[in-house]
């Protein structure tokens, strides 16, 4: 699997855009890019993937470097519900190989 | 409805000892996997089944043991239980043959070795 780096955490502010980085610099060509969330108390959950062009769906908007070496995750009003662990990672899983490989993730803290 | 049901909630066991944890898939999912997640770290991959066969293994040892149901239901067995065996372990089920398999997640069961 690719190695990914990630900010420990961030913060922002509720209603206010936030951008979470994600450093995948050994991507191969066929390599996804996934990103889950983890609520408190909650097991994790699907937030957006991405191949090669930007995504967006109802959850986030996922921006991608045009060497596919990093990636951002966007939220575009940041909510109290959005406080969570993100975790960013690349690697082949998600098509019939299923397996998610979860780093350490981002904290993100939302101020009201 | 119903998403990923696990049980127990909690569980408190004691070194040395067996236990197994139980995943009912999403409806309509035919894929289990199966996580472990310590204190402030990510889940880690355990193993995945699908037709009843694992068909994946993350690197735990063999005291990690599961079985699939032709319900697609999911048993996690763990033999001669470590103190270190102590986390969340969580189970996700998906649908093998689509594009791309989100995997939908339960809310764990927490176990305790003392």
């Amino acid at each position: 699997d690719a190695k990914t780096t990630q900010p420990n955490s961030m913060e922002s502010n509720e209603e206010e855009p936030v951008h979470l980085p994600c450093n995948h610099s050994t991507i191969s060509g066929t390599d996804y890019i996934h990103w889950y969330r983890q609520l408190p108390s909650q097991g994790p959950e699907y937030v957006i993937h991405g191949l090669t062009s930007n995504v967006n769906n109802r959850m986030a908007s996922l921006a991608i470097a045009e060497d596919r070496k990093s990636s951002t995750l966007i939220l575009h009003r940041a909510t109290l519900r959005d406080a969570a662990v993100y975790y960013c990672w690349s690697n082949a899983g998600g098509t019939s190989y299923g397996k998610l490989t979860f780093g350490q993730g981002t904290i993100l803290t939302v101020h009201p | 409805d119903a998403g990923v049901t696990q049980s127990p909630t909690h569980l408190i066991k004691t070194r040395g000892q067996q236990v197994t944890l139980r995943c009912s898939p999403k409806s309509g999912h035919d894929t289990v996997s199966w996580y472990q997640q310590a204190l402030g770290q990510g889940p880690q991959f355990i193993f995945q089944y699908y037709e009843e066969e694992e068909r994946q293994r993350g690197n735990f040892p063999d005291r990690f043991s599961g079985h699939q149901f032709p319900n697609y239901s999911s048993e996690l067995n763990v033999n001669a239980l470590l103190l270190g065996d102590s986390a969340l372990y969580l189970c996700a089920s998906s649908l093998i043959g689509t594009d791309y398999n989100e995997q939908f997640f339960g809310p764990g069961t927490r176990l305790t070795v003392l």
